[in-house]
């Protein structure tokens, strides 16, 4: 099974950008859909948007839209989440996660089907950004 | 986007006791493409249950869901020390994914 590693915890001063990596390991980084997640102190998880590698298609919550930019690097099987303008109210932990299968498949007659959309199964360890002055 | 809303927000039980918890789409979630999930402090989520009802693996079976449309509900038959914590749902029918504000089993 996939596992993901994600980069360091981190400060960040209000207007600034943050970049978090998530690298996965264990399986076959294009057959996967990768999304961020944050939680805020005390609040429950937010989706930020998500990225098929093997499609190319990133899509973004609409509250993010314009700050978030997700992208992947097949080469080391990464992938990036890179939120700007940051404000105090985007402290959180950050999390990368996979769904349960895969984002394809392939029919008897070798027609590719993209999967239906599916929950997150695995999850990295998260990444805490703050930001302060 | 759709909106989960989950009831209660505490739900003060004892271990041994069954917990309910419910959630409600502001509209209705295709295919039944709802998941339940268990946070602890300082931890990633963890899935429990997707596609409404299906136990995710390694889930105990005092774990169950059930529930479609609008109208979600996360059953622990009977609870265990370590299942006090937080439970979220989250819809992944839309296109824009969301969760719930979470509802917290702690002990009585």
């Amino acid at each position: 099974q996939v596992q993901l590693e994600q980069s360091g915890a981190g400060v960040k001063k209000p207007g600034s950008s943050v970049k978090v990596s998530c690298k996965a390991s264990g399986g076959t980084f294009n057959s996967y859909s990768f999304s961020w997640v944050r939680q805020a102190p005390g609040q429950g998880p937010e989706w930020m948007g998500g990225i098929i590698p093997f499609f190319g298609t990133v899509n973004y919550a609409q509250s993010f839209q314009g700050r978030v930019s997700i992208t992947a690097d097949e080469s080391t099987s990464t992938v990036y989440m890179d939120l700007t303008s940051l404000r105090s109210e985007d402290t959180a932990v950050y999390y990368c996660a996979t769904e349960r299968r895969s984002a394809y498949w392939y029919d008897g007659s070798g027609y590719l089907h993209k999967a239906a959309p599916d929950a997150f199964d695995v999850w990295g360890q998260g990444t805490k950004v703050t930001v302060s002055s | 986007e759709i909106v989960l809303t989950q009831s209660p927000g505490t739900l003060s039980l004892s271990p041994g006791e069954r917990a309910i918890l419910s959630c409600r789409a502001s509209q209705s979630v295709s295919s039944s493409y709802l998941a339940w999930y268990q946070v602890k402090p300082g931890q990633a989520p963890r899935l429990l249950i997707y596609g409404s009802s299906s136990r995710a693996t390694g889930v105990p079976d005092r774990f169950s869901g059930s529930g479609s449309g609008t109208g979600f509900t996360l059953t622990i038959s009977r609870l265990e020390p370590e299942d006090f914590a937080v439970y979220y749902c989250q819809q992944y029918g839309d296109l824009y994914l969301s969760f719930g504000q979470g509802t917290k089993v702690e002990i009585k």
